[in-house]
């Protein structure tokens, strides 16, 4: 199966503190994606890094790509109470035209 | 101005029965998906759909019949319902262009076949 791994699963921080999540994955990619689900809502889109990026920041996130490890990071700054979500990466796929995505890590911030 | 939409949003249903789900987007994209989410929030792609063609079917039974009337629909049809299509299935459109590749998502529809 090509679909990727994330690490942790599950989290849990306090408010303000840092956030972060790991994903790995196992074919070659053009770019790697994360999206973010609230509970019972869709998917959204939150970054994108291309194969050819090391690092990507967008506000309070920080996104890094390592493609000898087929290994990315999603890092959120100084985590809010609406962070809390379950955070997908999500890889995309040339030949097949799709995205595949990882299981997930559920993020929960405490206030 | 909901970018894209889906009905219904909960499904409930007797094993065996037919139902559609209906996806519309306003957004002018070519490129539309279904994909199915468990319960284990493990989300895998079913049919892709480019300007009404049939671009991906990923070995998803034929009880399932996808339907583009237009590029902004993409319906999805599903014969004799089983226990284990509960799930909640979520439709996306795509755009991408050399700056970035997005997908937007619907809100779901939660099936549950009793």
């Amino acid at each position: 199966s090509q679909q990727g791994e994330e690490d942790p699963q599950a989290l849990s921080i306090q408010e303000g503190e840092n956030a972060t999540m790991n994903c790995s994955y196992k074919t070659s990619i053009n770019n790697l994606q994360w999206y973010r689900q609230n509970s019972g809502r869709g998917l959204v889109h939150l970054i994108l890094i291309r194969s050819n990026e090391r690092e990507k920041h967008s506000g309070r996130l920080r996104v890094t790509l390592d493609t000898s490890k087929k290994s990315s990071s999603l890092l959120i700054t100084a985590s809010r109470a609406a962070d809390t979500a379950s955070y997908f990466c999500a890889t995309f796929d040339q030949g097949a035209q799709k995205l595949v995505f990882g299981q997930g890590t559920r993020l929960t911030i405490n206030p | 101005d909901t970018a894209v939409s889906q009905t219904p949003k909960y499904l409930v249903t007797q094993m065996g029965n037919d139902k559609s789900i209906k996806c519309e987007q306003n957004l002018g994209h070519d490129t539309m998906y279904w994909y199915k989410q468990d319960s284990k929030k493990f989300l895998k792609i079913m049919f892709s759909y480019n300007n009404k063609e049939l671009i991906i079917n990923e070995t998803v039974p034929n009880r399932f019949s996808p339907k583009s009337p237009d590029k902004a629909h993409l319906n999805l049809h599903i014969n004799s319902l089983e226990l284990g299509d509960s799930a909640v299935y979520f439709c996306a459109s795509r755009f991408s262009d050399r700056y970035t590749d997005t997908q937007y998502f619907g809100p779901g529809t939660r099936l549950t076949v009793l």
